[in-house]
């Protein structure tokens, strides 16, 4: 089915290391793009393809894939980096496109 | 840097059609294969797309929207527009519009527009 699975929260220590999962069987044969929302404000794109970031995303945002899971890692996460992150992705046979329920990263 | 800016009603009363339009800025809606999305987030929720028009006029949506949704795009405006037509309450939402690409994701994104559905 079309559907991307996320925990809805996660938290990590300030400086320490957090994987985010997204599931769901349409990461078989595209990947997932990740964004990051704060509150009030837009999405922004951080992650896509194997593991490639935008400009002027910080390298300590990571992605990487295996079978029907996409995972975002941060590595050594900060303040600013307390947030939802959103995981999409595509249906390669309805070309429709889904977005994850979103996980709610708390930096304690 | 391409930029784009949604634009519309801010309040919608029930059963009626819902109307905003994208303009792009900083490149041309013709160029690349990108596709031009709507997507919207009802307050305290997720994000959820609605659909996409490519420049040629191809488009996707949402199934769980039935037929209520309409995308086009106006090439000579550089600009894509949405009508999701009966509304309810539960089409309140910021709504935004973007570029994504194949492969890629959603790059640039609108800053939204706060849609009401109330009488």
């Amino acid at each position: 089915s079309s559907e991307l699975t996320q925990d809805p929260a996660v938290s990590v220590a300030l400086g320490q290391t957090v994987k985010i999962t997204c599931q769901g069987d349409i990461l078989r044969n595209y990947y997932a793009s990740w964004y990051q929302q704060r509150p009030g404000q837009a999405p922004v794109f951080v992650i896509y393809g194997e593991d490639n970031r935008p400009s002027g995303i910080p390298d300590r945002f990571s992605g990487s894939s295996s079978g029907n899971t996409a995972s975002l890692t941060i590595s050594g996460a900060q303040a600013e980096d307390e947030a939802d992150y959103y995981c999409n992705s595509r249906d390669s046979i309805t070309g429709h496109l889904v977005f994850g329920g979103g996980t709610k990263l708390t930096v304690l | 840097q391409v930029q784009l800016q949604e634009s519309g009603p801010g309040l919608v009363k029930p059963s009626e059609t819902l109307s905003l339009t994208c303009t792009v800025s900083g490149g041309s809606i013709s160029s690349g294969s990108f596709y031009w999305s709507w997507i919207r987030q009802p307050p305290g929720k997720g994000l959820e797309w609605i659909g996409y028009i490519y420049y040629t006029g191809n488009t996707k949506h949402n199934p769980s929207l039935k037929s209520r949704v309409a995308i086009s795009v106006d090439t000579s405006k550089n600009q894509f527009s949405l009508k999701l037509n009966s509304v309810t309450a539960a089409d309140t939402a910021v709504y935004y519009c973007a570029r994504g690409e194949v492969g890629v994701g959603f790059e640039h994104w609108g800053q939204g527009m706060l849609i009401t559905v109330s009488s």
